[in-house]
Parts: C-alpha cells; sequence; structure tokens
C-alpha cells in the first residue's frame, strides 16, 4: 500500500460546478497537508496548506483534513476553465522536511 | 513565477553520459530539495540540502549526488544515465526545515531525456 493515495481521475466538470478531490494516507505521523496544482510541463504551485485536522479557505478554495479518518480534500467553487491542471496533495510529518506526494488527479473544467 | 530557478530546461543525452542540474533558491531560503517525478512513480524525493550541509535522503540512487554551495545554489549530478532516467527533476527550496509553517515551492523543472 503506498503511502498516499490520490485518484488519477480524469476529472471533468462543466464551468461553475464545484470540484471535489481527495487523497487518502496510511501514515498517522503526517501532520502537514498540502495541495499543489501543477500546470502541464510546470512546477507544482503551492495552493493550500494545513497544519493537523480541520478546515482552511482560500478565495474559491477550501482545504479539509481529517486525521482520524487519515483523509483530506479540497474544494474549489465556482470552477473555472483556468482551474484545468494536475492537483496534487503532498504531506509531511515535520515542517520543511521531504514531502511524500500523491500521483495528481488531473482536472478539466469546460466552458 | 515562485522565484526558484533551474536550469537548463530541457536537456538530451545519451545512455552512460552524465549531466548537471542546477538550482537557485528563492531570495532567503536556505533549504534547498531534490525531487523527480516520472509517469509511473509521480513526485518523489532525492535529497534535501540545508545551509550547505546534507539533510535527508530520499530514495536516490547511488549514481546520482547533490551538493549545495556557499551562495546556497544546488547542483544534482547524475551519472551512467540509464533510459528510465528520463524524467521531470524539481528543485524546490523553503526558508528553514522544521520552523512551523515552513513551505515549499517549486522550480519550473528540467526535463531530462535519456536516449
Amino acid at each position: 500500500q503506498k503511502e498516499v493515495e490520490q485518484d488519477p481521475g480524469p476529472l471533468s466538470v462543466p464551468e461553475g460546478a464545484i470540484v471535489s478531490l481527495n487523497c487518502t494516507y496510511s501514515n498517522s505521523a503526517f501532520q502537514y497537508f498540502m495541495w499543489y496544482r501543477q500546470y502541464s510541463r510546470k512546477g507544482p504551485e503551492l495552493l493550500m496548506y494545513t497544519y493537523s485536522s480541520g478546515n482552511k479557505e482560500d478565495g474559491r478554495f477550501t482545504a479539509q483534513v481529517d486525521k482520524s479518518s487519515k483523509y483530506i480534500s479540497l474544494f474549489i467553487r465556482d470552477s473555472q476553465p483556468s482551474d484545468s491542471a494536475t492537483y496534487l496533495c503532498a504531506m509531511s510529518g515535520q515542517a520543511g522536511t521531504a514531502l511524500i506526494f500523491g500521483k495528481g488527479t488531473t482536472l478539466s473544467v469546460s466552458s | 513565477d515562485s522565484g526558484v530557478t533551474q536550469t537548463p530546461k530541457h536537456l538530451i543525452t545519451a545512455t552512460g553520459q552524465r549531466v548537471t542540474l542546477r538550482c537557485s533558491p528563492r531570495s532567503g531560503d536556505l533549504s534547498v530539495y531534490w525531487y523527480q517525478q516520472s509517469l509511473d512513480q509521480g513526485l518523489q524525493f532525492l535529497i534535501q540540502y540545508y545551509n550547505g550541509e546534507e539533510r535527508a535522503k530520499g530514495n536516490i540512487l547511488e549514481r546520482f549526488s547533490a551538493q549545495q554551495f556557499p551562495d546556497l545554489h544546488s547542483e544534482l549530478n547524475l551519472s551512467s544515465l540509464e533510459l528510465g532516467d528520463s524524467a521531470l527533476y524539481f528543485c524546490a527550496s523553503s526558508v528553514r526545515p522544521l520552523l512551523a509553517g515552513d513551505t515549499q515551492y517549486f522550480g519550473p523543472g528540467t526535463r531530462l531525456t535519456v536516449l
């Protein structure tokens, strides 16, 4: 079993839809959770950063962490064609240490 | 633009050769991380440096080595290249490991093709 599991998709939604992206993990030592967005042939761009359990909101993006279920989510409201990208979850046990990534979910938002 | 720079953008070479990838971290960042991204394995951590010293090693092959220089730029050396080394290589930087809230910012990557 991989430490971090993420459905690769692809996920196709119409513009304006609410998108839900998820990851599960097996290592209970993970405390820091991140979502990165990666456009084709570009470097990952940090979207959301969460410590421990709880919710965090930033504009159209909401990150949720449920440590009891070892499950993290990213919600995108009012999705736009510019949101079309691969979304990678990442996590670590300590701040500033190696990140363990999911394989990424490819999202396509059509206008 | 994350502020992390990587050169070259693309590299095409032959099996058995050696290449050097270069990374300059964001201004003020002391830690550099190298990751490899392939289609089948996803993003995998290779090695981390902090202020010139190796801090952590991940799935880095013995044919690969890295260093961080006094000006904090880093180089990843890949030798005796094999077809399977073809991948995207990313550098990331952060201010200081173990600092609460420390996050990694990624460069644009170097695409390595081994023929």
